[in-house]
């Protein structure tokens, strides 16, 4: 069995300011997991992946994430925040087997004020 | 040269209508997903088909009915609409081997409105 919480259902930032969204994940096997980004009325793009290799990933558009598996979290961060990155955003987690379930978080919305 | 395509983008349709979604993605993948997602925004599983094998059924109701043609292929056809089947519906795509094992692609969407 899996699962995922996202700490936040909402985040607030401001434009230039670093971004943090959290996730905890819970795992029967050795997990894969991701960050997906879903902009108003568009599909699901995908951020960034752990699966088992470096332990800092780094994604699209300056997030990165970082697989801590003693504290079963894979926050995803960005250094400066861009009007652009307001969207809604999930973790979602994989076990590693060939026909993969992903169990979504709840979503949290990044909101970026000028 | 879209990846995953689904058609229709938006269904709008009266309750007890049968209608059907269809995707298609173009990627060589050998898994293909559909998935609900609701007003809240959370995502979930409905099914999953493996080289045109159904391997995973969620608890969805018999009223939905996933065919798969081809590997390339899977659609949703849903009997007898109901209010709580508004949502947006997801496709996605996966590869079973090689490098990009678990990583899913997801379509646009087809937002069902039932009224």
């Amino acid at each position: 069995a899996q699962s995922v919480t996202q700490l936040d259902s909402h985040v607030s930032v401001s434009e230039g300011t670093p971004v943090l969204l959290r996730c905890n994940y819970s795992s029967s096997y050795s997990p894969s997991l991701f960050w997906y980004v879903q902009h108003p009325n568009k599909g699901l793009q995908l951020l960034l992946k752990y699966t088992s290799a470096a332990t800092l990933v780094k994604g699209i558009n300056g997030f990165e994430a970082e697989f801590k598996k003693s504290e079963t979290s894979f926050h995803l961060t960005k250094p400066s925040a861009h009007m652009s990155d307001a969207a809604e955003y999930f973790c979602v987690v994989s076990a590693n087997s060939g026909y993969s379930t992903l169990t979504f978080g709840k979503g949290t919305m990044l909101l970026v004020s000028p | 040269d879209t990846a995953v395509s689904q058609t229709p983008k938006y269904l709008v349709t009266q309750m007890g209508n049968d209608k059907s979604i269809k995707c298609e993605q173009n990627l060589g993948h050998d898994t293909m997903y559909w998935y609900k997602q609701d007003s809240k925004k959370f995502l979930k599983i409905m099914f999953s088909y493996n080289n045109k094998e159904l391997i995973i059924n969620e608890t969805v109701p018999n009223r939905f009915s996933p065919k798969s043609p081809d590997k390339a292929h899977l659609n949703l056809h849903i009997n007898s609409l109901e209010l709580g089947d508004s949502a947006v519906y997801f496709c996605a795509s996966s590869s079973t081997s090689g490098r990009a094992i678990n990583e899913q692609f997801f379509g646009p969407g087809t937002r069902l409105t039932v009224l």
